[in-house]
């Protein structure tokens, strides 16, 4: 069975530019979720797809953090414009509910945002 | 506000010897616990996890104990090997929300 995968694994930018990640959650998997952790500290809580709602987007840093699951499959986040603040792991997890709520994590997309 | 929070930035560890590692949390509608290991350039896997209708919950070398008056809980690893190396996320969910809250990591080092 594939695991969570995640695209691309390093993106290094400038400020102002745009950067889209990708996710491809485990088949089946209707939850979604997205983290971000910075150098250190905690992995932190951006948002959970349920399908293809939006569950709970309370971690969105602001509004120019878009997150999109067209489908209910595989989910994108658009970072536009990108800031020095906006770098990081960015990793997503899936999840089904029947599996007692564990998540499994795809390897990350390492943002550099020069 | 940190409602996760590991205090323990790193630890060494002897091999053979146990590995315990903490954990606080400070919301009191946290009921489920998880433990994920996370080696360099890979994302998090899952290690063990505890509901708070138990204080305790074993798999192979690696127990978690849940001190719900305290808002603690603690990981367990006997005996330590060096293929324990890597760092280890606390994180703590309240039923229904699916919103998982980690902790900031503790990086264990097992010594050879």
């Amino acid at each position: 069975e594939a695991g969570v995968t995640q695209f691309p694994s390093h993106s290094v930018i400038e400020k102002g530019q745009t950067v889209t990640l990708r996710c491809d959650p485990i088949s089946g998997h209707d939850n979604l979720y997205w983290y971000r952790r910075v150098m250190g500290k905690e992995i932190k809580f951006l948002l959970h797809f349920v399908k293809e709602s939006k569950q709970d987007e309370s971690g969105m840093p602001n509004n120019r953090f878009l997150a999109e699951r067209t489908g209910g499959t595989y989910s994108t986040l658009k970072v536009q414009p990108a800031e020095l603040e906006d770098s990081g792991v960015y990793f997503c997890a899936s999840s089904q509910e029947n599996l007692g709520g564990k998540l499994f994590f795809g390897s990350g997309t390492q943002l550099s945002v020069l | 506000d940190q409602q996760v929070k590991q205090n323990s930035p790193s630890l060494s560890v002897q091999e053979g010897r146990i590995s315990i590692l903490n954990c606080d949390y400070t919301n009191s509608m946290f009921d489920y616990f998880l433990w994920y290991k996370k080696y360099p350039a890979e994302g998090p896997t899952f290690l063990i996890s505890i509901s708070s209708i138990k204080d305790k919950n074993e798999d192979g070398r690696f127990t978690v104990f849940l001190n719900k008056s305290a808002k603690h809980l603690s990981l367990h690893i006997v005996p330590s090997q060096p293929g324990d190396s890597a760092v280890y996320f606390c994180a703590a969910s309240a039923s229904g929300t699916y919103k998982y809250i980690f902790g900031t990591g503790t990086r264990l080092k097992v010594l050879a």
